[in-house]
């Protein structure tokens, strides 16, 4: 099974800056692997899938990056409707697919 | 607009059996797999299981291979999730999302309590 390791936990920033968020694979996933974001009360919702590519309806200042093991998820000016808990998931290997143990974007 | 509408909250004593729900419009109901996702309390996002609703194949993760079972209905465009025997650890919300290998869109969850 494939682990994948988020980093931090906690990220605590302002809106308007630049947030970085990084998502870790056990081994290569190759670039099999998505972005979600869940606010509280809500299902998750799909932001990046294929490392790079923006899900339908999703606003340009979301972007991914990455390949192999190392991954990484930038929301370039935050607003406030995007302090929320983020995970990356893999779909390289499977069964199961993974999910990382999200990151938390709080306000600052 | 593909939505997906989930079953309400369930309280169940240990022991219990359970079915939870997905009713699914807005598309082809056989175009697209249908995976359930668990969260626990205070957790992250655990995959358990997919199924095809052309055929009703499955897959599970290995975590809850025989403790659950993936079911459809094609001619009400539902799929379940069900326990035969609940314990206090199935404690959770419960989704339901469309998609092969990404889960896009999510049905809003069930929430089911398990405690006596």
């Amino acid at each position: 099974e494939i682990v994948l390791t988020q980093s931090p936990a906690t990220l605590s920033l302002s809106p308007g800056e630049r947030a970085t968020l990084s998502c870790r694979a056990s081994q290569s996933v190759n670039s099999d692997l998505a972005w979600y974001q869940q606010k509280p009360g809500q299902a998750p919702r799909l932001l990046i899938y294929d490392a790079s590519k923006r899900a339908t309806g999703i606003p340009a200042r979301f972007s991914g990056s990455g390949s192999g093991t190392d991954f990484t998820l930038t929301i370039s000016s935050l607003e406030p409707d995007d302090f929320a808990v983020y995970y990356c998931q893999q779909r390289s290997n499977w069964p199961p697919y993974t999910f990382g143990q999200g990151t938390k974007l709080e306000i600052k | 607009e593909v939505q997906l509408v989930q079953s309400g909250a369930e309280v169940k004593k240990p022991g219990e059996s359970l079915r939870i729900s997905c009713q699914t419009s807005g598309y082809t109901f056989t175009n697209h797999w249908i995976s359930w996702v668990r969260q626990m309390p205070g957790k992250g996002l655990e995959w358990m299981g997919r199924i095809d609703p052309t055929d009703s194949y499955t897959n599970y993760s290995p975590s809850f291979q025989g403790h659950v079972t993936i079911s459809v209905d094609k001619s009400i465009r539902t799929a379940y999730l069900q326990w035969n025997t609940l314990n206090a650890s199935d404690t959770a919300m419960y989704y339901c999302a469309t998609g092969l290998d990404w889960f896009d869109p999510w049905g809003q969850g069930t929430l089911v309590t398990v405690s006596s």
